[in-house]
């Protein structure tokens, strides 16, 4: 079946750095994929979208990166502070449908 | 005021209690959906409605069910609620079509079954 996976279940930066987060589907047909960011006690925060059609996308302080060819997605959050301390998880629709996987996200620690 | 609201926020039950979590809308969005999230597995979807009138199973519906009062309402009940139905209960919104299917989430309810 579908499948989102390859995150990192932790990373630490430090407060300045620039952070990588990245994520790996399956299904070669997925048109749609949506970055989430996860606060303790909060739900999925939606940050950045990117379409199969594109390989790149810019928002405030992050980019996503498409790479359809091995199935990867990443996000970069440029000059990490500590209010994106966070669960990220990264979605991925299959084309032509509503139905996402999501993965299981990568807790993101900032340090001081 | 959030876009989705949720009620409740906490709620601890016991075995074979009926629960009904609520959501509510003002995006204004046509699609609902009810996830549940479990430590260490990613969202998934119990059910989804595209419209008032129509509902639909995810792929986790088996001891849930759900009500579509209205565009801005979407409840999920648990007629006889089981331990390992603990879990972070998550409604999301979308607007319709394949192009604009972004989904925006409600703050979530956490529930505990003894």
């Amino acid at each position: 079946g579908e499948s989102v996976g390859l995150h990192l279940p932790t990373l630490s930066v430090q407060e300045g750095d620039n952070s990588i987060i990245n994520c790996a589907y399956s299904n070669s047909a997925s048109d749609y994929f949506i970055w989430y960011k996860q606060e303790s006690g909060k739900g999925p925060q939606f940050i950045i979208d990117i379409r199969s059609n594109m390989d790149k996308r810019q928002g405030q302080r992050v980019t996503v990166l498409l790479n359809k060819t091995v199935k990867h997605l990443s996000l970069q959050i440029a000059a990490t502070q500590p209010g994106d301390s966070a669960v990220y998880f990264c979605a991925v629709r299959g084309s032509g449908t509503y139905k996402y996987i999501f993965g299981t996200g990568t807790r993101l620690k900032v340090l001081a | 005021d959030a876009d989705v609201t949720q009620t409740p926020r906490n709620r601890i039950t016991k075995t074979g209690k009926r629960i009904m979590l609520e959501c509510s809308q003002t995006k204004g969005h046509d699609r609902m959906y009810w996830y549940r999230q479990d430590p260490g597995l990613g969202l998934q979807l119990i059910y989804y409605s595209f419209d008032v009138k129509d509902i639909n199973k995810g792929e986790i519906s088996d001891g849930y069910s759900v009500s579509r009062q209205a565009q801005a309402k979407f409840s999920l009940s648990l007629e006889s609620a089981i331990p390992n139905q603990t879990a972070l209960y998550f409604c999301a919104t979308s607007e319709k079509g394949p192009s604009t299917d972004t989904q925006y989430f409600g703050p979530g309810t956490r529930l505990t079954v003894l």
